[in-house]
């Protein structure tokens, strides 16, 4: 059975950092996109991050959080992870984790991570 | 960057009634790479169609996708109480964007 199960999501303040991580289970780590999105209080859903397959690796960055995260996925421990460093007021929000085929979309998701930054 | 808009933002209907969701991009998305999802509150998205018009495995087939170029459109044929939630649609051709959302609402 595919899993991803989000961890490290909390409370934090403003310029401070957190590391959100993903535990996936059930599926080849190696061959498949991994994605971080996002959804602020009561607003939609915006792209983070992505990563591609193996072995490429190649990344990308929303404009909003460019320079400040940080996507990486350490096979061995099968688990991807999001570094998030000078959080700000607006990166507030549920954090999912999600794969998906090199061009593909995400099918499977994690349960989200929630992370708040405040003083 | 491709924006996708969605219309309308929210969405009164009953169970039964047949239900379609529009979503437009500001570019056209010639690989079809268009996604759509459901989201009810509290939980992650769940993939519904990809590929504009492929159904996800395990899908209810009331759920269909259709459209090409920048304008795309998700119909509900009966709707069912369990449908009650809010829809998005996502472009994957040049990274990801998604529309603002539909809220489907019980009338």
């Amino acid at each position: 059975e595919v899993q991803l199960v989000e961890s490290g999501g909390g409370l934090v303040k403003p310029g401070g950092s957190l590391r959100l991580s993903c535990a996936v289970s059930g599926f080849s780590f190696n061959n498949y996109n991994i994605n971080w999105v996002r959804q602020a209080p009561g607003k939609g859903l915006e792209w983070v991050s992505s990563m591609s397959s193996s072995p490429n690796n190649y990344i990308w960055y929303a404009d909003s959080v460019k320079g400040r995260f940080t996507i990486s996925r350490d096979i061995a421990e099968n688990s991807m992870y999001l570094q998030m460093n000078s959080l700000r007021a607006e990166d507030t929000a549920i954090y999912y984790c999600s794969r998906s085929l090199p061009q593909g979309t995400g099918d499977y998701w994690g349960q989200g991570a929630l992370v708040t930054v405040s003083s | 960057d491709i924006q996708m808009t969605q219309s309308p933002s929210t969405l009164s209907a009953s169970v039964g009634d047949r239900v379609t969701i529009t979503c437009r991009a500001s570019q056209s998305i010639v690989t079809s790479h268009l996604a759509w999802y459901q989201q009810k509150p509290g939980k992650a998205p769940k993939l519904l169609i990809y590929q504009a018009s492929v159904l996800e495995t395990g899908v209810p087939s009331r759920f269909s996708g259709s459209g090409s170029g920048t304008q795309f459109t998700l119909t509900i044929s009966s709707l069912q109480p369990d449908d009650f939630a809010t829809y998005y649609c996502q472009q994957y051709q040049s990274l990801w964007t998604f529309g603002q959302g539909t809220k489907v609402e019980s009338k």
